[in-house]
């Protein structure tokens, strides 16, 4: 069974302080990991897909890294509007379904 | 171009009671999936519909049924509504048959609350 478990559950940080989120995963055939945003109340906005090990993608302040069994979302110098809930999520071959982790909330203090 | 659509936006129902949400999905997306948010957790997937035919079902019960329509909107159905269905219940389309363009957008969810 595919199973995604993210940490830490939540990270608070000041204003331009870089960290770096971690989701671990297991997945019968990777065909996609996906990072989402989620503001509270409303639904997941999608960021980024990782393909294969090594991959790399970036946008704005966020890169996301991938290796054969984590995830790192890369946060440089954050500004409170990067408080959200980051999501993270598998999808295996020749499947459509979504196995997402439980999230890290993050909070960035001006 | 607009987003995924759902609605209603929010529901308060109560025990026992039927619910129908509704979804439209991006233009040209042929794929919906649904998925049940509970607070504090991350998505639970529930069904997957490509060309009107059901391609998924995740581990619920069978009260909860779904529909694709001939324009690829989709319905969620819940019979016999339980405390614990309430949650926010996510719309997803997608391209379905690019392994490289598979990835899933999210509509902003109805907020159902059973009472």
């Amino acid at each position: 069974e595919d199973q995604v478990t993210q940490s830490p559950e939540a990270l608070r940080l000041q204003e331009g302080e870089s960290s770096s989120l971690n989701c671990s995963y297991t997945v019968s055939g990777l065909r996609g990991l996906f990072w989402y945003r989620q503001d509270p109340g409303k639904g997941p906005e999608f960021l980024f897909t990782l393909y294969s090990a090594g991959e790399e993608k970036e946008k704005e302040r966020l890169k996301a890294t991938i290796t054969k069994k984590e995830s790192f979302l890369h946060i440089t110098a954050p500004k409170p509007e990067d408080s959200a809930t980051y999501l993270c999520a598998v999808q295996a071959r020749g499947n459509e379904k979504l196995t997402f982790g439980t999230g890290t909330r993050l909070t960035i203090i001006p | 171009d607009a987003g995924v659509t759902q609605s209603p936006t929010h529901l308060i129902k109560t025990r026992g009671q039927q619910v129908t949400l509704r979804c439209s999905p991006i233009s040209g997306h042929k794929s919906v999936s649904w998925y049940q948010q509970v607070l504090g957790q991350g998505p639970q997937f529930i069904f997957q519909y490509y060309e009107k035919e059901e391609r998924g079902r995740g581990n619920f019960p069978d009260r909860f049924s779904a529909r694709q329509f001939p324009n690829y909107s989709s319905e969620l159905n819940v019979n016999a509504l339980l405390l614990g269905d309430s949650a926010l219940y996510l719309c997803a389309s997608s391209l379905e048959g690019s392994p490289f363009r598979n990835e899933q957008f999210f509509g902003p969810g109805t907020r159902l609350t059973v009472l």
